[in-house]
C-alpha cells in the first residue's frame, strides 16, 4: 500500500475555502485515492474518492494532478462543523483493509 | 441511510476478563471489519470477514482475538483475556463489495469505548 504524506495540523475560519494536499509518491496503478472525515469519538465517514482528475461531490471536491503523486481535499466553504480529523488513504480493491496514517486535524475557527 | 450499528457503547472490564463487542452490519453488506483506535492514535486494522472467514488480520489480532458471524446479522469480536493496552475505541465497518457506487466507502459504526482496569 502506498505511503500517504499529510499536514499534521491546519486551522481555518468560517467561510473559507480550505485544501488539503497529500502526497502519494509510491501510488500504484490500480490505487485509488480516498478521503475520510472523523470527528472526535466518532467513526471515520467517507468523503470522496477519485482515481484522475477531478471529483466533486455535495460535500468535497478532489483534484488528482496527472501522475496522481498528490492529490487536494477541497472543502467550500468551511464552518465550525468542520472541525475534524480528515485522512487521506491510498488503496487497490474495493474490498480491503483501510490503513489510516495520522490525518490531518483542521480547526476552523469563528 | 443505512447504518451500522454498535453495542456497547461504553464497556469497562477487569483486566483477564472476556469481552465481546457486537455489531450490527449494514444488511446487505458482504464483508466486515474491525479496527481499534488507542486515544490520541491513529485508527488501526485488527481484521477483516468475508464468507464466514476471516480474510485478512494484522499483527495486533493475535489469539486472544476471535472473531463470529453468529447468526447472520450480528458480526462479534471477543478478546478472550483482556489486558490495559487493549483499552481503545473499537470500531467495526462493512462495505457492499457489490462493485457498484462507492466501492471503496466502508461504512464505520459509531465504536466501542473499551476501558480495561
Amino acid at each position: 500500500l502506498a505511503k500517504t504524506t499529510q499536514p499534521i495540523s491546519m486551522d481555518s475560519y468560517e467561510g473559507q475555502e480550505v485544501n488539503i494536499t497529500c502526497s502519494h509518491n509510491n501510488i500504484a496503478t490500480n490505487d485509488y485515492i480516498t478521503w475520510y472525515q472523523q470527528f472526535p469519538s466518532q467513526g471515520p465517514r467517507f468523503i470522496i474518492q477519485g482515481y484522475k482528475t477531478k471529483v466533486t461531490n455535495e460535500v468535497a471536491s478532489l483534484f488528482i494532478p496527472a501522475d496522481r503523486k498528490s492529490s487536494t481535499l477541497s472543502l467550500p466553504r468551511v464552518s465550525l462543523s468542520d472541525t475534524a480529523v480528515y485522512y487521506c488513504l491510498v488503496s487497490s480493491g474495493n474490498t480491503g483493509k483501510l490503513i489510516f496514517g495520522q490525518g490531518t486535524t483542521l480547526q476552523v475557527k469563528p | 441511510e443505512p447504518e451500522v450499528t454498535q453495542t456497547p457503547s461504553h464497556q469497562v472490564t477487569q483486566m483477564g476478563q472476556e469481552v465481546i463487542l457486537r455489531c450490527v452490519p449494514i444488511s446487505n453488506h458482504l464483508y466486515f471489519y474491525w479496527y481499534r483506535q488507542i486515544l490520541g492514535q491513529k485508527v488501526e486494522f485488527l481484521v477483516s470477514f468475508y464468507n464466514n472467514e476471516i480474510s485478512e488480520k494484522s499483527e495486533i489480532f493475535d489469539d486472544q482475538f476471535s472473531v463470529e458471524r453468529p447468526d447472520g446479522s450480528n458480526f462479534t469480536l471477543k478478546i478472550r483475556s483482556t489486558k490495559l493496552e487493549d483499552s481503545a475505541m473499537y470500531f467495526c465497518a462493512s462495505i457492499g463489495g457489490d462493485g457498484t457506487g462507492r466501492t471503496y466507502e466502508q461504512y464505520f459504526g459509531p465504536g466501542t469505548r473499551l476501558t480495561v482496569t
